[in-house]
């Protein structure tokens, strides 16, 4: 067990629709990090927050926005899903920005 | 960008065997990470190791950052170690963006 909490860990839901993933990073942890895995794309980095500002942004999509929460947890938010956006998101966590990366056990998003 | 190759890209054992698996950068990183991906999709850590040797049970793992390489090694292969391993580091500089290999996919059988 990582210590980093994802919920849902499996999601199915219809082209058009929104969805809200949520994680709680490790105890002491400021840094959130957000990954998507697809079968064609690997592991690509989408965005990270430390302390609650955004502190680096990757290939995330326009339809998709995250934020950092004071008590430290994050939420990803992902709207007008298409079928693409089937993968599998991981949000990881770390102690130090640019640390060891400690990641939850992902959330299954499939879009019908 | 930084590039990741990791080799090979499918390995299959034995249970027993030993196995390398490689990671070459194309630029100079100041850290550099392991992960196992199991069957069930858990992504979990196994090594971070800038530079020099660590050692975790049947695992070990060697960067050397001058040569742009890391190598994990697996002893005594179990099925348990089958899934996916990955080697990831920063995308510049102290980046905290990581940039994952495509991953080294190890199938363990009994």
């Amino acid at each position: 067990d990582s210590g980093v909490t994802q919920t849902p860990k499996h999601l199915i839901t219809a082209t058009g629709q929104r969805v809200t993933l949520r994680c709680s990073p490790r105890s002491g942890d400021l840094s959130v990090y957000w990954y998507q895995q697809s079968l064609d794309q690997g592991l690509q980095f989408l965005i990270q927050y430390y302390n609650g500002e955004e502190r680096a942004k990757g290939n995330i999509l326009e339809r998709f926005s995250a934020q950092q929460f004071p008590d430290l947890h994050s939420e990803l938010n992902l709207s007008s899903l298409e079928l693409g956006d089937s993968a599998l998101y991981f949000c990881a966590s770390s102690y130090f920005v640019a640390g060891e990366l400690f990641f939850g056990e992902g959330s299954r998003l499939t879009v019908l | 960008g930084i590039q990741v190759e990791q080799s090979p890209p499918d390995l299959i054992l034995q249970e027993g065997a030993n196995s390398t698996l490689r990671c070459n950068f194309s630029d100079s990183v100041n850290n550099l990470q392991w992960f196992h991906q199991n069957p069930w999709g858990q992504l979990i850590n196994l090594f971070y190791i800038p530079s020099g040797t660590k050692q975790n049970g049947r695992l070990s793992a060697t960067t050397v950052a001058t040569e742009r390489y890391s190598l994990l090694y697996i002893s005594s292969s179990q099925t348990t170690d089958s899934g996916v391993y990955f080697c990831a580091v920063p995308a510049q500089g102290g980046s905290e963006k990581l940039v994952f290999g495509k991953g080294t996919k190890l199938t363990v059988n009994p």
